[in-house]
């Protein structure tokens, strides 16, 4: 799997957009970019997936870019509730399923009233 | 909606017992993947399962082991204790295709004395 490179920690005031950036410069062309986060001890929690074109949902957006080398993931109104540590993962899609979501070192993001 | 479920949620072995971790997947999900979260560290992948076979592997010790029965639930399998091997556990589940997310029990954490 590609490996990918996140800004160890970031700050955002509740409120106001969190665009947490995410460098995937070996992916692959069936490599999809997962974002997951991890509120402290509890299980990593899924927020959003997508291949190459930019993906909404509830709780976020993801904006890939053309050449697929880097991605951002947007938080729309960050809370207080939105701090953690969240994770940008390339995953090979394969033939079955079951191939793991490696996790790297991941943004811890604070939010501060 | 229903969602992985683990047990035991704390487990207390002392160095060279056995002990066995359960994982009950979402509903018609197929697939289970086995974490190992230590102090301080990220998630890393120990072993995947998809229709009762072993699909990916990635750090797990000679010592550990796991299936997945009939009805998809697991276990992981976890022999001759080392103090290293406290940790937290987690268990995900996803449906069979290639791209599905997986999601994350909350977890059980084993302490090792």
């Amino acid at each position: 799997d590609a490996k990918t490179t996140q800004p160890p920690s970031m700050d955002c005031a509740e409120g106001r957009a969190a665009n947490l950036p995410c460098n995937h410069s070996t992916i692959s062309g069936n490599e999809y970019v997962y974002w997951y986060r991890q509120i402290h001890s509890q299980g990593p929690q899924y927020i959003i997936h997508g291949l190459k074109n930019n993906e909404t949902n509830e709780m976020a957006s993801l904006i890939i870019t053309e050449d697929r080398k880097s991605s951002t993931l947007i938080l729309p109104h960050a809370t207080l509730r939105d701090t953690a540590v969240y994770y940008c993962i390339v995953r090979v899609a394969g033939l079955n399923s079951g191939y793991a979501l490696n996790f790297g070192k991941g943004t811890s993001l604070l939010v501060t009233p | 909606a229903a969602g992985v479920i683990q047990s035991p949620r704390h487990l207390i072995k002392e160095k060279r017992e056995t002990a066995t971790l359960k994982c009950y997947p979402i509903p018609r999900h197929d697939t289970v993947y086995w974490y190992q979260q230590g102090p301080g560290q990220d998630p890393q992948f120990l072993i995947s399962f998809y229709e009762k076979m072993q699909s990916d592997k990635g750090s797990i010790p000679d010592r550990f082991s796991a299936q997945q029965f009939s009805d998809y639930h697991s276990e992981l399998n976890m022999s001759s204790l080392e103090l290293g091997d406290s940790a937290l556990y987690f268990c995900a589940s996803s449906f069979g295709v290639t791209n599905s997310p997986l999601h994350f029990g909350n977890g059980t954490r084993l302490t090792v004395t």
